[in-house]
């Protein structure tokens, strides 16, 4: 089945350190892609980062890079240097094949960062 | 600028009492999709369109009825809403098997 996990439902760091958060996903396809979102309180579902699964290297956007272990199916979300605008709910996502040729996006259940000042 | 819009963002209404949410992007993409969140359980699809005239359905179809007439829209038609369909919507576009997907600003529903 293709299924994203992300196990940590709560995470908290102090402000200007890194933090990791968790994904780990299962799918028979050779071909996927893995994206993190964010979601504020606002609702708003704001896209961070992509990984195809053929890139040798790990995907990085500014202060967001992607720890991807295709071996251990895992896409970490590093986030370095904290800040207090990072509080929020983050999701993790695989880009799947659908049985009728389409694709569509399978969500993990997230994770809530919160960063103290 | 490019965006997916829905509308409402916000509704309340009863029971039975049919209702659409709109969707419409600005990005000339082929493929749109409606997923649906609730607490503790992520992001679920709804429904696919991946042109115009073509719909699947996704993980969560029941009770729910979408068209797609024209590539930029894609409304959500509830017939019949009952309590368990209170939910925050979002819609979301890409081009087919493109890199990400473009979500609109969700539209919250409550069904009383």
């Amino acid at each position: 089945a293709q299924k994203i996990t992300q196990t940590q439902p709560g995470m908290f760091v102090q402000e200007k350190e890194a933090v990791t958060l968790d994904c780990t996903y299962d799918t028979s396809d050779q071909s996927y892609g893995l994206f993190w979102y964010k979601q504020p309180s606002s609702g708003e579902m704001i896209f961070l980062i992509y990984q195809g699964s053929y890139d040798e290297q790990n995907a990085t956007e500014g202060r967001y890079s992607l720890n991807f272990q295709k071996a251990r199916k895992s896409a970490n979300l590093v986030i370095s240097a904290s800040q207090l605008g990072d509080s929020a709910m983050y999701f993790c996502a695989m880009r799947v094949r659908t049985q009728g040729g389409s694709e569509k996006l399978v969500f993990g259940k997230g994770t809530k960062l919160t960063v103290n000042p | 600028e490019a965006q997916v819009t829905q509308n409402p963002r916000y509704l309340i209404t009863v029971t039975g009492k049919k209702l659409t949410v709109t969707c419409s992007q600005n990005m000339n993409h082929e493929y749109m999709s409606w997923y649906r969140q609730d607490p503790g359980l992520g992001l679920r699809q709804i429904y696919y369109s991946m042109n115009v005239e073509v719909t699947d359905k996704g993980d969560v179809p029941e009770g729910y009825k979408v068209s797609r007439k024209e590539k930029r829209n894609f409304p959500l038609i509830l017939e019949s809403p009952s309590p368990n369909q209170t939910s925050l919507y979002f819609c979301a576009s890409s081009q087919v098997q493109g890199l990400r997907q473009y979500f609109g600003p969700g539209t919250r529903l409550t069904v009383l």
